[in-house]
This record gives C-alpha cells, structure tokens and sequence, in this order.
C-alpha cells in the first residue's frame, strides 16, 4: 500500500499558485519525496523529488517539512494544462528495485 | 528530451491470445519496469528489470507474463493467453539512478491500451 495521503481533489483558478499537500507520517530515513503527474489518458510525468531541503525545478517546487512527515507541491502559476492527477510517492533509495507504489493521488482542477 | 516508446498505442485482441506489448526505454537507462492502469483505478507495479533479468515482481505478474529484452533496445511484456481482467493501460517506464530525468526521476511512456474481448 502507498504509504502517503493525499487529498482528492483540488481546484483552483488558472493564473494562481496551487499548493499540494501530501501527507507521509510513516517516512523513513531513506525515503526520498517523488511526485508525479497524469495528464487525461497520458502516462506519468516526472515533476520533482527531494529528500530534505526543498527543491526547485522548471516545473514546481517541493517544500518539505523540517521533520519530513508532510511535503507540498507548489504549482507558481497553474494553467489549464496543469490540470492532471498528482501523486506524492515515497521511494526506498536502499531498494535497488526503484519501483514506485501508488495511491489515488489529488486530481487538480483548473477554473480558467 | 529524451523518451520512452511504446507501441502499439491500442491493441485489441480475443481472450485466449498472445499479446506483445512492445517499449524503447531511454538508451543509457538502466532499470526498466511495466506497470498497469486499470480504467479509473490506481497504477500498480507488475514487474522490475536489471542487468537482463527481473529484478522484482508483483502478484499480479504470474505465469501468464513474461518480459524480455530482444536486442538492447526493446523492452517487450508478453501475455501468453489473455483475460478480461487483462483489459487495462500498461506503461512502460525507463531509470538510471545516476542520471535519467531530473537524477532519479522515472521516465514513462505514453502506454498500451489493451482491450481483451
């Protein structure tokens, strides 16, 4: 099972940040922080992954709390393309498998 | 930027068939892995792959799968007599954990639809 709670769904206006919240109490010491989205009959995307300090890329940015049980995904200015499910995954850096496990993720809307 | 192929995009086959599901991973990665989506559920792990074998597979992945690498390039999923229950978006994604998207991000093909009648 994910070990990582989401909300839903969201919505927000287009043109505004979007915050994602992502819930991961159980996080252990190697758990790196990934997320990941899915546009409408599209395969995941990649957006960002930290494991501490917050992280910036082109995308978004990841603030993830100082005792690394919750994290945020920070959209700066959602558009309608924005709009997509995301999913907060955690990934064991001490499994060589890599392999990710999902939950139901937060489906973001996006109200032009 | 560099992608992960898959082919075909929609495979329509009878129950009972063999289907090959078919994927060109990122050339310099290393791990390659299916997973599936069944419509409106979440996507689940079947199977992990390194170095030429399976490196880890779920309980969904039984005697009716199999994945191989051919020739270096293609990554192919194989389902020897297929179900309804088959009926499903599989997704073939590439890792290299020294480089790859973002180092360390997994890179996902657009996915099969497969739909067994």
């Amino acid at each position: 099972d994910a070990k990582t709670t989401q909300p839903n769904s969201m919505e927000s206006n287009e043109e505004e940040p979007v915050h994602l919240p992502c819930n991961h109490s159980t996080i252990s010491g190697t758990d790196y922080i990934h997320w990941y989205r899915q546009l409408p009959s599209q395969g995941p995307e990649y957006v960002i992954h930290g494991l501490t300090s917050n992280v910036n890329n082109r995308m978004a940015s990841l603030a993830i709390a100082e005792d690394r049980k919750s994290s945020t995904l920070i959209l700066h200015r959602a558009t309608l393309r924005d709009a997509a499910v995301y999913y907060c995954i955690l990934r064991d850096s001490s499994d060589s498998n890599y392999q990710l496990i999902w939950g139901a993720g937060t489906k973001l809307i996006i109200k032009p | 930027e560099p992608e992960v192929t898959q082919t075909p995009s929609h495979q329509v086959t009878q129950m009972g068939q063999e289907v090959i599901l078919r994927c060109v991973p990122i050339s310099n990665h290393l791990y390659f892995y299916w997973y599936r989506q069944i419509l409106g559920q979440k996507v689940e792990f079947l199977v992990s792959f390194y170095n030429n074998e399976i490196s880890e597979k779920s309980e969904i992945f039984d005697d009716q799968f199999s994945v191989e690498r051919p020739d270096g390039s293609n990554f192919t999923l194989k389902i020897r007599s297929t179900k309804l229950e088959d009926s499903a978006m599989y997704f073939c994604a590439s890792h290299n954990p020294g480089q790859g998207t973002q180092f360390g991000g997994y890179t996902f093909g657009s996915g099969t639809r497969l739909t067994v009648v």
